[in-house]
């Protein structure tokens, strides 16, 4: 089955603990994506991925870091959480061909709070 | 960031009417996108647009991209009760994604 699968699907923590929510697809996608759910903000990109080693900031990416070693990876990296960086959080990818295809497959979610 | 601002913010509608939300931008788009968000689950593709005029359907969803390119809407006819969920606009922008703040639907039966 196509999927795009995250874990952990929910985290608790603490202020300045360092934090990895991981994100992996099986369809082979060169895009990768990462997303910030907030109430009445809508979806925030942090991050996105054209592929292998090629990663680049969104429109929020201040606290965050990726990485993409792996095309089926895409790992987001909170170095020193804070609470202000409480959301839900998605992971998405889509194929490249020509022009971004613009299906992106969302995964199920992380929702992540720091205490 | 880009703005996208998205109305209404919550609709309440009787079981088989139709509904009409529509998305502005203050920036052009190379692709307006609508989604849907069922509670506790990522957002899911409905349509996408990728040429200004566009008027794409996909069953009972309508959307149109904005002559201007800083505009969309979506319609749905006969709403169901499984159509309850909250909407997304996005307009892609180079290799980046912007969302609206979504519209949340509910359908009285």
């Amino acid at each position: 089955e196509a999927q795009v699968t995250q874990n952990p699907r929910y985290l608790i923590t603490v202020t300045g603990k360092k934090l990895t929510v991981t994100c992996s697809q099986n369809m082979n996608h060169e895009y990768m994506s990462w997303y910030r759910q907030d109430p009445g903000l809508g979806l925030r990109q942090i991050y996105y991925s054209m592929n292998v080693e090629v990663t680049d900031k969104g429109d929020v990416p201040e606290g965050y870091k990726v990485s993409r070693k792996e095309k089926r990876n895409f790992p987001l990296i909170l170095e020193s959480p804070s609470p202000n960086q409480t959301s839900l959080y998605f992971c998405a990818s889509s194929k490249i061909s020509g022009i971004i295809t613009d299906t992106q497959y969302f995964g199920p979610g992380t929702r992540l709070t720091v205490l | 960031g880009q703005q996208l601002n998205q109305s209404p913010q919550s609709m309440f509608i009787q079981e088989g009417e139709d509904v009409s939300m529509n998305c502005t931008s203050s920036s052009i788009f190379n692709t307006w996108l609508w989604y849907k968000q069922d509670p506790g689950e990522g957002p899911v593709l409905l349509i996408a647009l990728y040429k200004a005029g566009e008027l794409t359907s996909n069953g009972r969803l309508t959307a149109q991209f904005g002559i201007t390119r800083k505009d969309s809407f979506l319609n749905i006819s006969a709403s169901i009760p499984s159509d309850v969920g909250i909407y997304f606009c996005a307009g892609r922008s180079g290799n980046q994604f912007y969302f609206g703040t979504g519209t949340s639907l509910t359908v009285i039966p």
